[in-house]
């Protein structure tokens, strides 16, 4: 079974710091990948998703992630970081795997509690 | 707008007092799923269901049961609450990866806060 690694529990950062958050999966076949982000009393809301071409892929609020396959890492990166981007980002991967054939689950990580302080 | 709707957000109830958490899908996707999120434990799988009428276990269904009679509905249902069911609960939605080739994202409904006394 996959499982997910986010070895950042929490991060704190000043306005305008680069960020870079890191995330690791287990699984040798071919994957799917996530990163959500959670703003205080909210829902999760799709930062960026990854499933084939470009391995660099950009999404909303200026974000981006790396897919590496050699090293099964997808980490996400921020040049420039706000007040606004308080919030706990969850990595999550979808296998692409016969046995699990027709469950779109997403394994997530544990979460990183991010805290930008102004 | 697309979305995904759950209701009741927030609910305190007792011990063996059944309860239903109803999540509701205008995408018309065929994938449909339970979270709960506890801290420190990130989100995991209750149930999910590929179609109507087809349902099947997660990674944590112990104490929960469901039911997918239309394509839109998927409610989690609490038979005996009980404390340790304390948590966040999401519903999400996506179009299947495997027969459509298609995006496969996952809509998340705005979450349903369970308290169990």
């Amino acid at each position: 079974a996959q499982s997910v690694s986010q070895h950042n529990h929490h991060v704190i950062l000043s306005e305008a710091a680069s960020l870079e958050l890191g995330c690791n999966y287990s699984y040798g076949g071919t994957v799917n990948l996530f990163w959500y982000v959670q703003y205080p009393g909210q829902h999760l809301q799709l930062l960026l998703k990854y499933f084939s071409g470009d391995p660099l892929v950009k999404g909303i609020k200026g974000f981006e992630a790396e897919f590496i396959k050699s090293k099964f890492s997808f980490n996400l990166r921020k040049p420039s970081v706000q007040w606004s981007d308080t919030a706990e980002y969850f990595c999550a991967v979808n296998a692409i795997d016969s046995s699990n054939f027709g469950n779109e689950k997403l394994t997530f990580g544990t979460g990183t509690r991010l805290t930008i302080i102004p | 707008e697309a979305q995904v709707t759950q209701n009741p957000r927030y609910l305190i109830t007792v011990t063996g007092k059944k309860l239903t958490v109803t999540c509701s899908q205008n995408m018309n996707h065929e994938y449909m799923s339970w979270y709960r999120q506890d801290p420190g434990l990130g989100l995991r799988q209750i149930y999910y269901s590929m179609n109507v009428e087809v349902t099947d276990k997660g990674d944590v269904p112990e104490g929960y049961k469901v039911s997918r009679k239309e394509k839109r509905n998927f409610p989690l249902i609490l038979e005996s609450p009980s404390p340790n069911q304390t948590s966040l609960y999401f519903c999400a939605s996506s179009d299947r990866f495997r027969t459509s080739g298609r995006n496969n994202e996952q809509f998340f409904g705005p979450g349903t806060r369970l308290t169990v006394l």
